[in-house]
């Protein structure tokens, strides 16, 4: 199947700072990507939906400011933690879909991102 | 806010036996689909089954969805300890692209 890559794998960093979590299709194009959220125990909450070349749209109650997503081409999404706090401390996972456009198309995950802010 | 809810939450069982685990929806979907999640670790898609399906099967998997009853249910055969994960079931909603996931169930098989 198709592979969906994020990097870093896990970060930690001072409260306060920027972090930025990079997310990859390997052997596809996404068209769209998907940011989730995931606390521990808990199941995955989406926050964002990005095309290519667009603006992303945010989930009701994801401040936009604050997790700032780029979708710059086919293959690459970025998602940047502003001024992160100890709250934002969670799993990061990102999804990638390739271009059908049909409701049967899968979605692929990437391995996740572990963020801890101190 | 999640659409799926799944339960049983936590299912224990041991090596061989079958497990069997129920997810309910709210709204019209134009498919249904299964991912499996080790601790930690990211998401692997197990099976997709489209709204005007019933049954599907793959390997020791076997999805049934009930359309009426907005319900599927998700079930492995002859379970083995490497089955140890956390499984959740996906809802694509007719009105949209999003992905709407359920709160999971945590399987142990115990060897």
């Amino acid at each position: 199947g198709a592979v969906v890559s994020q990097h870093p794998s896990w970060v930690i960093c001072k409260s306060g700072t920027s972090v930025k979590i990079e997310c990859r299709s390997l052997d596809f194009q996404a068209t769209t990507m998907f940011w989730y959220r995931q606390f521990p125990k808990q199941s995955l909450m989406l926050m964002a939906t990005s095309n290519e070349g667009s603006k992303a749209t945010y989930e009701q109650g994801v401040e936009k400011d604050k997790f700032l997503i780029n979708h710059a081409s086919l293959t690459l999404s970025t998602l940047t933690v502003t001024s992160a706090h100890p709250e934002d401390s969670s799993f990061y996972i990102c999804s990638a879909r390739s271009y059908g456009g049909g409701a049967t198309d899968t979605q692929y995950f990437g391995p996740g991102t572990r963020l801890t802010v101190l | 806010s999640q659409q799926g809810e799944e339960d049983p939450q936590a299912l224990s069982i041991q090596e061989g036996e079958n497990a069997t685990m129920n997810c309910s929806y709210k709204t019209s979907i134009n498919n249904l689909q299964w991912y499996r999640q080790n601790s930690g670790r990211g998401l692997v898609h197990l099976i997709l089954i489209r709204s005007n399906e019933r049954e599907k099967h793959s390997g020791r998997l076997r999805v049934t969805l009930d359309t009426s009853k907005k319900s599927s249910s998700l079930l492995i055969t002859a379970s083995r300890a490497a089955d140890t994960a956390s499984y959740f079931c996906a809802t694509r909603e007719t009105s949209g692209s999003r992905l709407t996931f359920g709160e999971g169930t945590q399987l142990t098989v115990n060897p």
